[in-house]
């Protein structure tokens, strides 16, 4: 099956600082959303986005499908940004969304 | 707010015993997933249903079962829990399997 990695695992910001996350992925997909888990366990979707850029205030992300890989920006981070932010992706075949295993960011005021 | 709502928020079951979790969606969704999530780790698929049928499954034994209804919900069944078993459960919808997939707020189980 489709193989997703998240990078970094970790990550730890003072707020007001941008960061980075990547997701590479092994093969073609259809679907890739973006979500952040809150502490209590909820899925927020961030960003529908198999291909191309997309911006919703402080967050953007990127997804280049021809190398297998997306992005999402968070600038000017705030304390309510901390979390598990995963990708997870659904090949062009199948019917299930293949999740990474995440990046925990944490946010210190 | 996804308009996909999970029963019951939390429960607690003992070793061997039988639970059943509820999942309703918004009207047009047909589409419906189960996953389970570990501590630490990522959702992983349990199964998806189509319009009322199975349509995928992932690496998950026959003790887990599945329905879905015409008015959009669902149910998961678990039998004979393991202590493995103890879990966030989640369900996502969407109005076809292609689109953006919203996930309810999960239902965390404890098998003791």
């Amino acid at each position: 099956g489709i193989q997703v990695e998240q990078s970094p695992p970790d990550l730890i910001l003072q707020e007001g600082a941008n960061s980075t996350l990547r997701c590479n992925f092994s093969d073609s997909v259809n679907n890739l959303q973006w979500f952040h888990q809150n502490p209590w366990g909820q899925l927020i979707n961030l960003f529908y986005i198999p291909s191309g850029t997309k911006q919703n205030g402080r967050l953007s992300a990127t997804t280049v499908a021809t190398e297998r890989y997306s992005l999402l920006y968070i600038s000017s981070s705030q304390t309510t940004d901390s979390g598990v932010y995963f990708c997870a992706v659904k090949e062009t075949s199948g019917s299930r969304l293949t999740f990474g295993e995440g990046t925990q960011l944490t946010v210190n005021p | 707010e996804t308009g996909v709502t999970q029963s019951p928020t939390h429960l607690i079951k003992t070793r061997g015993q039988q639970v059943t979790l509820r999942c309703s969606s918004q009207s047009g969704h047909n589409t419906v997933s189960w996953y389970q999530q570990a501590l630490g780790q990522g959702p992983q698929f349990i199964f998806q249903y189509y319009r009322e049928e199975e349509n995928g499954r992932g690496n998950f034994p026959p003790r887990f079962s599945g329905l879905q209804f015409p008015n959009y919900s669902s149910e998961l069944n678990v039998n004979a829990l393991e202590l493995d078993d103890s879990a966030l459960y989640l369900c996502a919808s969407s109005t076809d399997p292609r689109n953006t997939i919203y996930f309810g707020e999960g239902s965390w189980l404890t098998v003791v």
